[in-house]
């Protein structure tokens, strides 16, 4: 048990499929991310929310598409995927950048197979 | 640019020591992370320096030079579940990390 938990665990989706990953983190903190991290490659960050507020990172294309209800909830809506997006997904928290306590913690990662 | 260079495979014996080595190049500095990642499963929190000098956990401990962009994480005693990944990241002037690609430990009886 982590703090941060992710799901699902596994995905398999198709093209044109629109599918959703859930991150949910325990840990009473007010930032959350998502990483996608790509065999032998560093972690690629993806999107940032803190103090319920985006950061957006404008490499991530169009169809990865963030929402932050609350801080303590974190989605990421998949539509149209392209196989090289296949993946694992990392969500992440940490207390907001700049406010002490910089480690982030992550959850277990949503598997992503696109075909 | 920023970059974090770390070596992609290191092998080492059970019961040996083992360090590897993370070079780093950030806009501006606010601390470099440690995390262990094992085949499947989520990265987890080892070290954390934003001083120089190293800082020992147990059997792990984390080095820092910030004068030459260095850092090493010295595993002792080493056991065969310390089989996994080891990231380095640095965390830049904004506050974001910067990742290495990770040094897979592979540890052999």
């Amino acid at each position: 048990e982590t703090g941060v938990t992710q799901t699902p665990r596994h995905l398999v989706m198709g093209m044109t499929n629109k599918k959703s990953l859930k991150c949910e983190q325990h840990l009473g903190h007010n930032a959350m991310y998502w990483y996608k991290q790509s065999a032998k490659k560093p972690l690629e960050l993806m999107f940032v929310y803190s103090l319920e507020e985006r950061v957006e990172n404008n490499s991530v294309p169009s169809r990865f598409s963030p929402e932050c209800p609350n801080s303590s909830h974190l989605f990421l809506h998949l539509h149209t995927l392209q196989p090289e997006d296949s993946a694992l997904y990392l969500c992440a928290s940490s207390q907001s950048p700049g406010q002490g306590g910089n480690t982030i913690y992550f959850g277990e990662g949503s598997w992503l197979t696109v075909v | 640019g920023q970059n974090i260079d770390q070596p992609t495979e290191m092998t080492a014996t059970e019961g040996a020591i083992v360090q590897i080595n993370c070079t780093y190049q950030t806009s501006g500095f606010n601390g470099l992370f440690w995390y262990q990642q094992h085949a499947g499963e989520a990265p987890t929190f080892l070290s954390y320096n934003v001083l120089d000098g190293l800082e020992e956990k147990g059997r792990f401990s984390s080095f820092l030079s910030r004068s030459k962009g260095y850092s090493y994480l010295l595993l002792k005693e080493l056991q065969m579940k310390d089989s996994a990944s080891y990231l380095c990241a640095s965390m830049d002037s904004n506050y974001q990390l910067i990742w290495g690609a990770g040094t897979k430990l592979i540890i052999k009886p």
